[in-house]
């Protein structure tokens, strides 16, 4: 049964601040994805990283995927208070994304 | 960006009262999911589906049903309400052959069963 794990599972840094999320999972695969969740809101996804290595960036956000490790990150480099929501991983266990497998989520509060 | 509808946003029925979800996507994906997500927690999901006339249901057991006629349309059904089933369900649609097969999500339908 595959397994995928954040943490921290709470954030709360300051403004201008950088911090990581991790993502790790426990079976092989090559498909990893970062959502956002705004409180009471619907899920965007924000990357797809499709191959040991791959890297995206987009604003303040980084990911990254190691598929050797089973790991994945969420960088944020100088947190801003518009980047507070929760963040998921979820795996991909199939190859097509038939199947996604979501982490627990980090939820992530830039205080000013 | 996929367009994925879901309707009514926000439902507080009675115990045993039958409700159906419904959940419509523009685009013409041909794969349609439903998620079951309670306050703060991950995302299980409960049904899937690669097309009409195919439905299998998801890694959560559920007592919900769901069916596809019509590619837009993913609809789910409970046939008996209960409180147990008080969560946040969320739809979402996927290209085939979409090299990323990014999951689009709707805005989901907040269910509270008393």
């Amino acid at each position: 049964e595959l397994k995928v794990e954040q943490n921290p599972l709470f954030l709360s840094m300051q403004e201008g601040k950088n911090y990581t999320i991790y993502c790790n999972y426990s079976t092989t695969s090559d498909r990893l994805y970062w959502y956002r969740q705004d409180p009471g809101k619907s899920l965007e996804s924000l990357f797809v990283l499709l191959s040991n290595g791959a890297v995206k960036q987009e604003g303040r956000l980084m990911a990254s995927l190691d598929t050797k490790a089973r790991l994945s990150t969420l960088h944020i480099t100088a947190a801003v208070h518009d980047l507070s929501a929760t963040y998921f991983c979820a795996v991909d266990r199939t190859g097509t994304a038939s199947k996604l497998t979501f982490g627990t989520g980090t939820r992530l509060q830039v205080t000013l | 960006e996929a367009d994925i509808y879901q309707t009514p946003r926000y439902l507080v029925i009675g115990t045993g009262k039958k409700i159906t979800l419904e959940c419509s996507q523009t685009m013409g994906h041909d794969k349609m999911y439903w998620y079951q997500q309670d306050p703060g927690m991950e995302l299980h999901l409960i049904h899937y589906s690669y097309g009409v006339n195919s439905t299998e249901k998801g890694d959560l057991s559920s007592e919900s049903t769901v069916s596809r006629i019509r590619t837009e349309h993913f609809p789910l059904t409970l046939e008996s309400a209960r409180p147990s089933h008080t969560s946040q369900y969320l739809c979402a649609s996927s290209e085939l052959g979409q090299q990323t097969y990014t999951q689009y999500f709707g805005p989901g339908t907040r269910l509270t069963v008393l």
